[in-house]
């Protein structure tokens, strides 16, 4: 069975600080690996997914995530946090063997203060 | 122009009543589902139709119904409403392959009193 472990439910950060928010996966096979945000009230939006073209994945509003297969981590950063950018985040990991069953994580909630 | 679209976007209802929720999708995707969002912003997915054929049926209980007409149409059919199914429900679709990334509606809050 597939899982991913979002570590830190909540995470607080400045504005204009380093972002990272950590989700570890566990899969036996390869896994294909993404991350959502949530904005209130809103339904999920794709930030990026990893499907192995590249361990070093660059998605929307200038987020990125790196696949590092020893360490089991799939973790999501933004060089420079925005008021915008305050929402819920959740990771997911997706393959072979469950249909194209997307198995999520429980989120972290980012909040960025001035 | 909207992707994912569901309806209605909020319910609330009383305990044993049956309602439904309805989601289309204008995409072209083969494969739509449910997901349930409870109050800790936790997904779980119940349900995943290909093309009208469904494909995943997680441990729901039989209260819950889905029905495809078509491949663009996943509705939601929950009979003997109880407190326990308040939560927020997702539609989504997505291509058929694993690789392809979901795309979700904006969720129907469902409120049992």
């Amino acid at each position: 069975a597939q899982s991913v472990t979002q570590l830190g439910s909540h995470v607080s950060v400045s504005e204009g600080a380093l972002v990272l928010l950590r989700c570890n996966y566990s899969s036996s096979v390869p896994p294909y690996l993404f991350w959502y945000v949530q904005y209130p009230n809103q339904g999920l939006q794709l930030l990026l997914k990893y499907t192995s073209a590249a361990t070093l994945v660059k998605g929307i509003n200038g987020f990125e995530a790196e696949f590092k297969k020893s360490e089991t981590s799939f973790h999501l950063t933004k060089p420079s946090a925005h008021m915008s950018d305050a929402a819920e985040y959740f990771c997911a990991v997706s393959g072979a063997g469950g249909g194209n069953k997307l198995t999520f994580g429980t989120g972290t909630q980012l909040k960025v203060e001035l | 122009d909207t992707a994912v679209s569901q309806t209605p976007k909020y319910l609330v209802t009383q305990m044993g009543n049956d309602k439904s929720i309805k989601c289309e999708q204008n995409l072209g995707h083969d494969t739509m589902y449910w997901y349930k969002q409870d109050s800790k912003k936790f997904l779980k997915i119940m349900f995943s139709y290909n093309n009208k054929e469904l494909i995943i049926n997680e441990t729901v209980p039989n209260r819950f119904s889905p029905k495809s007409p078509d491949k663009a149409h996943l509705n939601l059919h929950i009979n003997s409403l109880e407190l326990g199914d308040s939560a927020v429900y997702f539609c989504a679709s997505s291509q058929a392959d694993y690789n392809s990334p979901l795309h979700f509606g904006n969720g129907t809050r469902l409120t049992v009193t």
